[in-house]
């Protein structure tokens, strides 16, 4: 099974400012990677795929890269709604989730 | 709009079983496949299973083969999960969601489902 790893496990960022979050992968998953966006009570919302591919909807401010083994998502001037717990999922092989990056208000 | 509605929420014992169905709406339901994915109180995402809209194959978590079944009804376009012999840490809100290839897993999720909360309590 690939073991993704997120980090940091909380990330404390005020509003405005730029927030970078990773992703890494126990064994090359290519460009076979998403970002999902959860906020409380809610189901997660697709972000991005295919490591870079914004999902429809999805504001410019969020953008992805990497490949292989090592992955960051970044929020470029963080809005309100932008604190959440924000996941990456590997779908290279079967599939398997980091364990969230909770985005708080600074 | 694209739509995934499920049931709602369960209260079940030790043991038993749990069914819980996924709705789809605004899309062809068979052009596409469906996964599950749990999440226990306070903890991340797993993985449950696949299953694709057009021909019923599916693809179970090791770790659950044997306590699960997916199936769908195409004709309503609503797919289905069984989880058999509950135990008390399958307590968790169960999603499903919209995986784009109908044939093969190995794609992202969207949407998602709306979750169901389903407790397993003596």
């Amino acid at each position: 099974e690939i073991v993704m790893t997120q980090s940091p496990a909380t990330l404390s960022v005020s509003p405005g400012e730029r927030a970078t979050l990773s992703c890494r992968a126990s064994q090359s998953v290519s460009s076979n990677l998403a970002w999902y966006q959860q906020k409380p009570g809610q189901a997660p919302r697709l972000l991005i795929y295919g490591a870079s591919t914004r999902a429809t909807g999805i504001p410019a401010r969020f953008s992805g890269s990497g490949s292989g083994t090592e992955f960051t998502l970044t929020i470029s001037s963080l809005q309100s709604e932008d604190f959440a717990v924000y996941y990456c999922q590997q779908y290279n092989n079967w599939y398997t989730f980091g364990q969230g990056t909770k985005l708080e208000i600074k | 709009q694209v739509q995934l509605v499920q049931s709602g929420a369960e209260v079940k014992k030790p043991g038993a079983s749990v069914k819980v169905s996924c709705k789809a709406s605004g899309y062809t339901f068979t052009s596409y496949g469906i996964s599950w994915v749990r999440q226990a109180p306070g903890q991340g995402l797993e993985w449950m299973g696949w299953i694709s809209a057009y021909n019923g194959n599916t693809n179970y978590a090791q770790k659950l083969q044997g306590r699960v079944t997916m199936t769908t009804d195409t004709s309503t376009s609503t797919a289905y999960m069984e989880l058999r012999s509950l135990r008390s840490d399958d307590t968790a809100v169960y999603y499903c969601a919209r995986d784009p290839h109908p044939i093969r897993l190995g794609e992202w999720f969207d949407p998602w489902g709306q979750g169901t909360l389903v407790t397993v309590s003596s």
